[in-house]
């Protein structure tokens, strides 16, 4: 496989459920995201890690846990989640140098609806 | 902090007709622009991107972006759309020197009319 790979695609849950979204990427990039896409809003950033350290939280809520076991894959965690937050829930990854970010890649994003 | 601005939030063109897809953004600093677009059921994929140089740039699909630092603009533009350009389009800008943090626009939806 090439690219950004994420799984599953579509998700549907009840608010006590707990599941995990799973981005795997195949192009020995050193840092991953996980964004945030609802209708009618700017993409929103919710967490960044580079080389497997989270050096970006962007004031997510604590029922989103990110889990980077190594630089290829990237887990977001949900648990109790509302509503509000059914979405487009993107990965991406990007080489990252000497404090500069190279060019997003994208995957195909989940498709999350919270019941 | 950074911002973007996308004022059109559809773009309606017949086929074979040129389009142009509004962009503005706000920075305290130098920025690097980007445009990128998504296609349905699809995850975002670069158009193109400005980081220094020359300010009109190239990109795929036969678009292309100007960049205006005085008007601080970044419009995309392509003389002669297709039936399979129909997709959301996304500008995005990030400060120079570090830009990890990518801030994206609400996104234009361009639909090509036959």
């Amino acid at each position: 496989e090439t690219g950004v790979t994420q799984t599953p695609r579509h998700l549907v849950m009840g608010m006590t459920n707990k599941k995990s979204l799973k981005c795997e990427q195949h192009l020995g990039h050193n840092a991953m995201y996980w964004y945030k896409q609802s209708a009618k809003k700017p993409l929103e950033l919710m967490f960044v890690y580079n080389f497997k350290e989270q050096t970006e939280n962007n004031s997510v809520p604590s029922r989103f846990s990110p889990e980077c076991p190594n630089s290829s894959h990237l887990f977001l965690h949900l648990h109790t989640l509302q509503p509000e937050d059914s979405a487009l829930y993107l990965c991406a990854s990007s080489h990252f140098d000497r404090g500069i970010t190279g060019e997003l890649f994208f995957g195909e994003g989940s498709r999350l609806t919270v019941l | 902090a950074q911002s973007v601005t996308q004022l059109d939030s559809q773009v309606p063109v017949f086929e074979e007709a040129p389009v142009e897809l509004r962009c503005n953004y706000s920075s305290s600093v130098s920025v690097y622009l980007f445009w990128y677009v998504q296609y349905p059921n699809q995850g975002l994929q670069l158009l193109l991107k400005y980081l220094s140089g020359s300010t009109l740039v190239k990109g795929i699909n036969g678009f292309e972006a100007e960049f205006n630092k005085s008007q601080t603009s970044f419009h995309l533009r392509k003389p002669s759309v297709h039936i399979s350009d129909t997709a959301e389009y996304f500008c995005a800008v990030s400060e120079s020197g570090g830009y990890q943090k990518v801030t994206f626009g609400i996104g234009t939806k361009l639909q090509v009319i036959p």
